[in-house]
């Protein structure tokens, strides 16, 4: 089954203690990307990748690294989470930024 | 950066009724995208459109796309209880990054 994993589903952690989020995908493709979804502000993008070692930044990166070392996997770390970070993350897979986007069940992350 | 704005942020319609969700847009674009999200989850991608494309049809839904307007519009027939949802369009700025932007969605609600 085509599929986005994320894990974790769900994590409480405390400011500055670093962790990482991971995203695997099984449709082989080229472009994976990160969201963050807050209310009133609907998906912003983090960081994306067009192909294995090629990342870029999004919208806000600010906080956030990536990896990309193989295809199917694209790692987001917070190396010191803040609150401002507690919010709704999804890692998407596509063929490419305009084409289908299948994104992962979601991540909960609340920052204490 | 906000690509896409939907209209209106908030629709609610009784079961059996047209829903009609707009979204616009301000650069030229290859192709615009609409996405469901039932609450919390992950996106769910329902149409692409290209930007040599005027309306498009899959089921229930029908989406027009006007470039000389920078508009699109999604439109749910015979809505029912479970089309309550989030719906998102998004884009990728035509010529430029390879970031995709989602505007901040229109809240569905359908009465039973």
């Amino acid at each position: 089954e085509a599929q986005v994993t994320q894990n974790p589903r769900y994590l409480i952690t405390v400011t500055g203690k670093k962790l990482t989020v991971t995203c695997s995908q099984n449709m082989n493709h080229e472009y994976m990307s990160w969201y963050r979804q807050d209310p009133g502000l609907g998906l912003r993008q983090i960081y994306y990748s067009m192909n294995v070692e090629v990342t870029d930044k999004g919208d806000v990166p600010e906080g956030y690294k990536v990896s990309r070392k193989e295809k199917r996997n694209f790692p987001l770390i917070l190396e010191s989470p803040s609150p401002n970070q507690t919010s709704l993350y999804f890692c998407a897979s596509s063929a490419g930024p305009g084409e289908t986007q299948y994104f992962g069940p979601g991540t909960r992350l609340l920052v204490l | 950066s906000q690509q896409g704005e939907e209209d209106p942020q908030a629709l609610s319609i009784q079961e059996g009724e047209n829903a009609t969700m707009n979204c616009s847009y301000k650069t030229s674009i290859n192709n615009l995208q609409w996405y469901r999200q039932n609450s919390g989850r992950g996106l769910v991608h329902l149409i692409l459109i290209r930007s040599n494309e005027r309306e498009k049809h899959s089921g229930r839904l029908r989406v027009t796309l006007d470039t000389s307007k920078k508009s699109s519009s999604l439109l749910i027939t015979a809505s029912r209880a479970a089309d309550t949802a989030s719906y998102f369009c998004a884009t990728v700025v035509q010529g430029g990054s390879e970031k995709l932007v989602f505007g901040k969605g229109t809240k569905l609600t359908v009465n039973p």
